[in-house]
């Protein structure tokens, strides 16, 4: 059972345009969210988080939008370079104290084309 | 600040030995490790949880007598993969966890790939 989708395995965008990525949950005890950015043979980078409390974050050129009620949450990258050419991944955590376990999706290839 | 390092980035062995791969968390100190494996154009899959000082918690279908968890200090962690067979390569990813914000991010290192021959 996939608590965390991705359902678009790659997406391909024009450098300045901008980048939407997506993801959808099932756990409503789901409370924590985030993005990482992957290169291969590198581990995950942490890009951004958002609590349930919010429905907006903003970090420069990156804003995670969260809709509760539709269980989705979606990463906008504005504008798109080609050095954010990578795989994306969404995870969840649960609430709770020390509860740090994360939730992944299957990942999504962004390229940008210059 | 968040900075995670693994030991060695890549290790070639033979059948039937054991690796060590360290996890350090440089310039915090993390309560709660996480190692995960992935497989080629695959997410991560956890492994286990690894808490300083006490055993560590191992997902469904790890093998808790193979992958050997340690967690001795607050900015170590060593995952050892104990008679390894060449179903065993991947790359090993591990990850602490760091309260910013309010609320708790998992830092991850570099990663390890790993091949049995």
């Amino acid at each position: 059972d996939q608590q965390v989708k991705q359902n678009s395995p790659s997406l391909s965008v024009q450098e300045g345009r901008i980048s939407i990525l997506n993801c959808d949950y099932t756990n409503s005890m789901f409370d924590y969210f985030l993005w990482y950015k992957k290169y291969p043979a590198e581990g995950p980078t942490f890009l951004i988080s958002i609590s349930s409390i919010k429905d907006k974050n903003e970090d420069g050129r990156f804003t995670v939008f969260l809709n509760k009620s539709a269980k989705h949450l979606s990463l906008h990258i504005v504008p798109s370079q080609p050095g954010d050419s990578a795989v994306y991944f969404c995870a969840a955590s649960g609430s709770g104290g020390s509860n740090y376990k994360l939730t992944f999706g299957k990942g999504t290839l962004l390229t940008v084309n210059p | 600040g968040a900075v995670v390092s693994q030991h060695p980035s890549w290790v070639i062995c033979k059948s039937g030995t054991s690796v060590k791969i360290e996890c350090r968390s440089l310039d915090f100190q993390a309560t709660t490790m996480f190692w995960y494996r992935q497989f080629p154009k695959q997410s991560l899959m956890l492994m286990a949880t690894s808490n300083e000082g006490s055993k560590a918690t191992y997902e469904q279908g790890v093998e808790k007598d193979k992958f050997l968890i340690n967690h001795a200090s607050l900015t170590l962690s060593t995952l050892t993969v104990t008679s390894a067979h060449p179903e065993d390569s991947s790359f090993y990813i591990c990850s602490a966890g760091r309260l910013a914000g309010g609320a708790d991010t998992q830092y991850f290192g570099p990663g390890t790939r790993l091949t049995v021959l």
